[in-house]
């Protein structure tokens, strides 16, 4: 079993859609929980960090399910600028980060 | 304006030759790392550095070196020993090395023929 592990999509979603992400991770002892946004050929870029209680960002949610051992990223009224691909980011220990291999979203007009 | 900077975006090398990727950061953060993508795959850790004069093999380190003589600078070395080195290397950095999310540069893409 991966020790992260994502849908990889493609997620084809209209604009103004709502679409959500699960990711699930294998390390129960996990402590740091991130998404990032990767643009096509480009560096990864912190989106969110995900907090126990779960947070939110303008039109971002995320949330974290201990029990289960999944995080959930949601996006409300998705725009054009929203394509891209989201990875999710689980620490194994300290800061040593693993990384999904993301999931592909294309936010059509 | 604080980042960090690699260079050079693109290099070009022929098979049996060692070249070195350049990672500088002037954010003053203590934790530098290395990371290698490959399409369709998650980030690989290949070496990552929590202090000065101090680094740590990550899980893909074969073939892989680095140093950190200074805090700014985390050099990585490819050499002939690593058996597919084309790929997208990606280096960050984080403030501490709990709980802190990674801030990269804008990678370098080497391909070696």
């Amino acid at each position: 079993r991966k020790e992260v592990e994502q849908d990889p999509g493609p997620f084809n979603v209209p604009e103004g859609a709502t679409v959500a992400f699960n990711c699930t991770y294998s390390n129960s002892a996990s402590q740091s929980f991130f998404w990032y946004r990767q643009d096509c050929r480009k560096e990864p870029k912190l989106l969110m960090s995900v907090y126990s209680s779960g947070n939110e960002d303008g039109r971002f949610t995320a949330q974290l399910n201990r029990a289960s051992q999944y995080i959930s990223l949601l996006i409300r009224d998705s725009k054009l600028s929203d394509s891209a691909t989201y990875l999710c980011v689980v620490n194994r220990y300290g800061n040593k980060l693993v990384f999904g291999a993301g999931t592909i979203l294309r936010v059509k007009s | 304006d604080g980042g960090i900077t690699q260079s050079p975006k693109y290099l070009f090398r022929k098979e049996g030759q060692n070249v070195t990727l350049s990672c500088e950061q002037n954010l003053n953060h203590d934790a530098m790392y290395w990371y290698r993508q490959d399409p369709g795959q998650g980030l690989r850790l290949i070496y990552y550095s929590q202090i000065v004069n101090d680094f740590q093999k990550g899980d893909i380190a074969e073939g892989y070196s680095v140093s950190r003589e200074k805090k700014e600078s985390f050099p990585l070395t490819v050499t002939s020993a690593q058996k597919n080195p084309t790929a997208f290397y990606l280096c960050a950095s984080s403030i501490g090395v709990y709980n802190s999310p990674l801030h990269f540069g804008n990678g370098t893409r080497l391909t070696v023929t």
